[in-house]
């Protein structure tokens, strides 16, 4: 089982690019979560999505946006990236209960230079 | 309030010492605890949850003590080993509308000494 799959592992961008990170989970997942990591900082909610053409927001969506197309993919847009959104970015989807574990992807690592 | 707040940041002990996390929350409506593990270059990963319901599950050498009027929760390793070596997040997930959203602590750095 693949589980939670990201893509690309590593990306510097320069100020002002743009750049989307890809998210598939082929476990059937209704909702699936974006979050963005920060040194000391936890774990903090960008995007979340409860199934196929529904997406919300979470505590920190400025400067990032998402689309729900499939079942499957859960792509994060950035738009003129900026330095504060230097992080790691991590994938996550539940099963349709939505309480069971969250399983994550492995995350993306990104630097805005 | 839907923070989560985990203490200590960071946590040093001896091989086959006690490692205890602790967490608060404020907000009742939470109705699930899990634990994650994340180790270095990777995804978070389950460890351990549990539901208010109860007030300790044990597995294995991990437990979580749950105390529903004091709003917190521990997660306690026995006979810490090099390889609990990790960040640990306590969480707490609440039922809004319909959807279920995860509340993640700020993580603490555990490092067990050989």
């Amino acid at each position: 089982n693949a589980g939670v799959t990201q893509t690309p592992k590593f990306r510097i961008l320069k100020i002002g690019q743009s750049m989307t990170l890809q998210c598939t989970q082929d476990m059937n997942h209704n909702y699936m979560y974006w979050y963005r990591q920060d040194p000391g900082m936890g774990l903090k909610l960008i995007y979340y999505s409860v199934g196929a053409g529904i997406t919300d927001k979470g505590e920190v969506p400025n400067g990032y946006n998402v689309s729900r197309s499939t079942t499957e993919d859960f792509p994060l847009r950035l738009e003129l990236a900026a330095p504060s959104q230097t992080s790691v970015y991590f994938c996550a989807s539940t099963s349709p209960q939505g309480w069971t574990e969250a399983f994550f992807g492995q995350g993306t690592r990104l630097t805005v230079v | 309030q839907q923070q989560v707040k985990q203490s200590p940041q960071s946590l040093i002990v001896q091989k086959g010492g006690i490692s205890i996390i602790n967490c608060a929350y404020e907000n009742t409506a939470f109705d699930y605890f899990p634990w994650y593990q994340q180790f270095p270059g990777k995804g978070p990963a389950l460890l351990i949850a549990i539901r208010p319901d109860v007030s300790e599950k044990k597995e294995g050498r991990f437990t979580i003590s749950f105390n529903k009027s004091a709003k917190q929760f521990s997660l306690h390793i026995m006979d810490s080993q090099p390889g609990d070596s990790a960040t640990y997040f306590c969480a707490a997930v609440i039922s809004t509308s319909g959807t279920y959203k995860y509340i993640f602590g700020t993580g603490t750095r555990l490092k067990v000494l050989a």
